[in-house]
């Protein structure tokens, strides 16, 4: 069974850091790109970027580059979204997803990790 | 980026009745290689991550009931529930995979009347 279990609810101060996790099991974890979407309170979804485990490959929306880092690890099959520097504005749930190719539907999710930012 | 626009917003609609969902995408997403609309469709219910319903505009992902069909092309698709039950109340989003960075429509809140 595909499984992508993500870590707890995180509660930070602005300019802090912050990486959560993505636990990834029940397939070839170095041959599906994995995916990290944002969902503000209410909001719509949206896709922040993509890392294929196989090379580490990583791909980036023009809004979230440079804002965030996605990476992952092979030996641990995780994959990871970081901050180095959190604002109250990055308050949101984060999900997880897997996907075939850079253009593929996000065939299974994460449960999400809400990511609360307030001084 | 390709903007994708759904309409209505939200709909209330009799269990046992049709429900209709439009997503309007601003550039055609019908890749000429394969003749394939690059379009799926999720459902969100309270407090869960989506689920992934239909892709490629009209194939239903494993398990997914049979009264949930997709159709369109190019720009214009539509999500059907032609018999509303009570565990379809949800959000459903469509979804471009045509291009990065994929996007999503801002979501359909369906409800019961």
């Amino acid at each position: 069974e595909v499984q992508l279990v993500q870590s707890g609810a995180e509660v930070k101060k602005p300019g802090e850091s912050l990486k959560i996790s993505c636990k990834c099991s029940g397939y070839n974890f170095p041959s599906y790109w994995v995916a990290w979407v944002r969902q503000m309170p209410g909001k719509d979804l949206e896709w922040m970027g993509i890392v294929y485990p196989g090379d580490s490959e990583t791909r980036y929306s023009p809004s979230f580059q440079g804002l965030v880092t996605i990476s992952a690890d092979r030996s641990i099959t995780t994959a990871y979204l970081q901050w180095n520097r959190l604002k109250a504005s990055d308050t949101a749930m984060y999900y997880c997803a897997r996907l075939y190719t850079p253009m593929s539907p996000f065939d299974s999710w994460g449960q999400g990790t809400l990511v609360t930012v307030s001084s | 980026d390709i903007v994708m626009t759904q309409s209505p917003d939200s709909l209330a609609v009799s269990l046992g009745e049709r429900a209709t969902i439009n997503c309007k995408s601003s550039q055609s997403v019908l890749h000429s290689s394969n003749n394939k609309n690059y379009l799926g469709w999720y459902q969100q219910k309270p407090g869960q991550p989506p689920k992934l319903l239909i892709y490629w505009t009209s194939t239903r992902e494993s398990g997914v009931p049979d009264r949930f069909s997709g159709s369109g092309s190019g720009t214009d698709f539509t999500l059907t529930i032609s018999s509303l039950q009570a565990e379809d109340v949800a959000v459903y989003y469509c979804q471009q995979y045509y291009t990065t960075p994929l996007t999503f429509g801002g979501g359909t809140k369906v409800e019961i009347k």
